[in-house]
């Protein structure tokens, strides 16, 4: 499994709430990524990180943003929660090697 | 941009029986990765295959393998010996060689294995 973890599995807000879904990692690997996934639309990705404090954005990165302060953590952040966020967000790290991507679980997070 | 491309949103096999499934991409790059996953039920995200453009050689991993032809841009994966556990969704998948890029993901195909 790549050593991910995410945090929280599953949550439910409120609309215009601001919450934080964390990212770790523990084999020291440079890029870290944030998707999304809906049906219909497979996954998505939000904003990606190739090392600390150096970020871009993705596809979908609107009313999102992101941190790495720090090798293993990444953060994705919803400033203000909407019922559109609602999803299922996935973080993967890309492995040196064979520059394969490899997942976390998986957040279910859910804004009524 | 590069896009990947997955036409069948469903498909369905019987046990022990092979099933192929279908994968497009365009991209002016020569070299570049493709990779299959699989999402079971669980929702986790699990590497079946990796190919090299670079590499002519089909990728196989015990029952799985792929049929690589990169003139046309094609990238199935073929199932032998289905069992029910390979029931899931296959998310085809692209990245370029260089830098920084991402994944990119293909829409998904559902397979059902029929008992």
């Amino acid at each position: 499994d790549a050593g991910i973890t995410q945090s929280p599995r599953h949550k439910v807000t409120e609309t215009g709430t601001p919450v934080t879904l964390r990212c770790h990692q523990t084999e020291n690997h440079r890029y870290m990524y944030w998707y999304r996934q809906d049906p219909g639309h497979g996954l998505r990705l939000i904003h990606y990180s190739y090392g600390v404090k150096d970020t871009d954005k993705g596809e979908v990165s609107d009313g999102y943003s992101v941190s790495r302060s720090k090798t293993e953590d990444f953060l994705l952040t919803l400033e203000s929660a909407t019922s559109s966020q609602t999803s299922v967000y996935f973080c993967a790290i890309r492995a040196r090697i064979q520059e394969t991507q490899y997942f976390g679980p998986g957040t279910r997070l859910l804004v009524l | 941009a590069q896009t990947v491309t997955q036409s069948q949103p469903e498909m369905s096999v019987q046990e022990a029986e092979t099933v192929t499934l279908s994968c497009t991409y365009d991209t002016s790059e020569s070299d570049y990765y493709l990779f299959w996953y699989k999402q079971p039920p669980s929702r986790q995200m699990i590497l079946v295959i990796r190919q090299e453009a670079y590499k002519q050689q089909n990728a196989t991993e015990n029952r799985f393998s792929v049929n690589f032809q990169k003139a046309a841009k094609s990238f199935s994966l073929k199932i032998s010996d289905s069992q029910l556990g390979d029931a899931a969704m296959y998310f085809c998948a692209y990245r370029s060689y260089s830098g920084n890029t991402p994944l990119v993901f293909g829409k998904g195909t559902r397979l059902s294995v029929i008992a």
